[in-house]
């Protein structure tokens, strides 16, 4: 177990709708970031956030939005999903930016 | 922009096998470097990482990697698998003064099975 903790674990959604995935980061770590997977390949860093601030994004489109709270808990946003959204949604906590990631178990997000 | 290049998308080996899995990176400055396995059914968990010093770095479960920089290399070995090793393999890379602007890039995978 690394700490990291998501939820929901899946998820259904239709094309169009909006959904929020959460995060819950391992004790201590003030850096999450989001990462999608998609079948069959390798994760892609979505953006980071360290201290409630954003500090760099992946290439994905303004549909995509987070929240890190006080508690460095965080939120993934997306907004007017597309079937090609449908992935592996996976948080990773690090204690300082730009080290060791721990990952959590991911949001598996199906769009219909 | 970072890249990272996994060579095999699926190996299997016999128990008792050694392996090899290769990873190139590109990216002209100083990179960290990492392995992360993901067990099926589990989350990436990380298996080695290279940050500077000593290129031949030692990770859990019997596995190591060695970074050749003038290959832009990092391959992971182990000398003698187990069923259990079977999983999926990622290389990734992040540089460490990037502010986490690229997070980490990492490769596509490699599905490596082991038959008992």
């Amino acid at each position: 177990e690394t700490g990291v903790t998501q939820s929901p674990t899946h998820l259904i959604k239709t094309r169009g709708q909006q959904v929020t995935l959460r995060c819950s980061s391992q004790s201590g770590h003030n850096t999450v970031s989001w990462y999608q997977q998609a079948l069959g390949q390798g994760p892609q860093f979505i953006f980071q956030y360290y201290r409630e601030e954003e500090n760099g994004r992946g290439n994905f489109p303004p549909r995509f939005s987070g929240l890190q709270f006080p508690n460095y808990s965080s939120e993934l946003n997306v907004n007017a999903l597309e079937l090609d959204d449908s992935a592996l949604y996976l948080c990773a906590s690090s204690l300082v930016v730009n080290t060791e990631a721990f990952f959590g178990q991911g949001t598996r997000l199906t769009v219909v | 922009a970072q890249s990272v290049s996994q060579h095999n998308h699926h190996v299997i080996l016999s128990e008792a096998a050694s392996l090899e899995l290769g990873c190139n990176y590109s990216y002209g400055g100083t990179v960290n470097l990492f392995w992360y396995v993901q067990y099926p059914g589990q989350h990436l968990q990380l298996l080695l990482k290279y940050f500077s010093g000593d290129p031949l770095v030692k990770g859990i479960k019997g596995f190591e990697a060695e970074f050749i920089k003038s290959k832009f290399s990092f391959n992971l070995r182990k000398p003698s698998v187990q069923w259990s090793d079977t999983a999926e393999y990622f290389c990734a890379v992040n540089p460490p003064d990037g502010g986490g602007a690229d997070g980490l890039t990492f490769g596509k995978g490699t599905h490596l099975i082991i038959q008992p």
